[in-house]
């Protein structure tokens, strides 16, 4: 069935290096993905998005890419710090009407 | 801050019984989303709302049931719950439907005993 899931449950980097994780998605017909940031206990915070007329944005520190040709998303993270480590959601809008989330990639930070 | 408001940001209840949750949207959003997450797992879309109208249902039980009001508040109820529904509820908003950013509150998290 139609899905939005994530190619790693768990990434583990080191303090400095530059973290990529992956998400793929099923439905072509998706215009508009958001990448979220979720630590232990709090809610999902926005960190960055992207429309389907777009293979690439920039943030701080935050890269997404978008390949609509294999239907692929990523989150690219420059220079991991501590305060990076949590669990990031992909989510897809289809339809207008609702967001759906992948399973989420659990990042860990080494000191 | 976000700027969604969700209270009570805990709630311990007794199977058979019904809360009410609620959320507070940013100013100016007008679509409200609910989402359960229970215990390492990633978000269940359950009810969106967009002006005060119902425009997607995902995976709500029929036990439980949302509105928006005219101020665009909006609550979640849960009714005869049981031990499966404790969860966190979170409330996310956006400007229009999902084609805009949504930010999400900080949740309630339910513990049905």
């Amino acid at each position: 069935g139609e899905s939005v899931g994530l190619h790693l449950p768990t990434l583990s980097v080191q303090e400095g290096d530059n973290s990529i994780i992956n998400c793929a998605y099923s439905n072509s017909a998706s215009d508009y993905f958001i990448w979220y940031k979720q630590e232990s206990g709090k809610g999902p915070q926005f960190i960055i998005d992207i429309r389907s007329n777009m293979d690439k944005r920039q943030g701080q520190r935050v890269t997404v890419l978008l390949n609509k040709t294999v239907k692929h998303l990523s989150l690219q993270i420059a220079a991991t710090q501590p305060g990076d480590s949590a669990v990031y959601f992909c989510a897809e809008a289809r339809g207008g009407n609702q967001f759906y989330f992948g399973t989420g990639t659990s990042l860990t930070v080494i000191p | 801050d976000s700027g969604v408001t969700q209270t009570p940001k805990h709630l311990i209840t007794a199977t058979g019984q019904r809360v009410t949750l609620r959320c507070s949207p940013r100013s100016g959003d007008l679509s409200v989303y609910w989402y359960q997450q229970s215990l390492d797992q990633g978000l269940q879309f359950l009810i969106h709302y967009y002006n005060g109208e119902e425009r997607a249902k995902g995976n709500i039980l029929e036990r439980f049931s949302a509105q928006q009001f005219p101020d665009l508040h909006s609550e979640l109820n849960l009714s005869s719950l049981e031990l499966g529904d404790s969860a966190l509820y979170f409330c996310a908003s956006s400007v229009w439907g999902p084609n805009t950013e949504a930010f999400f509150g900080q949740g309630t998290r339910l513990t049905v005993v």
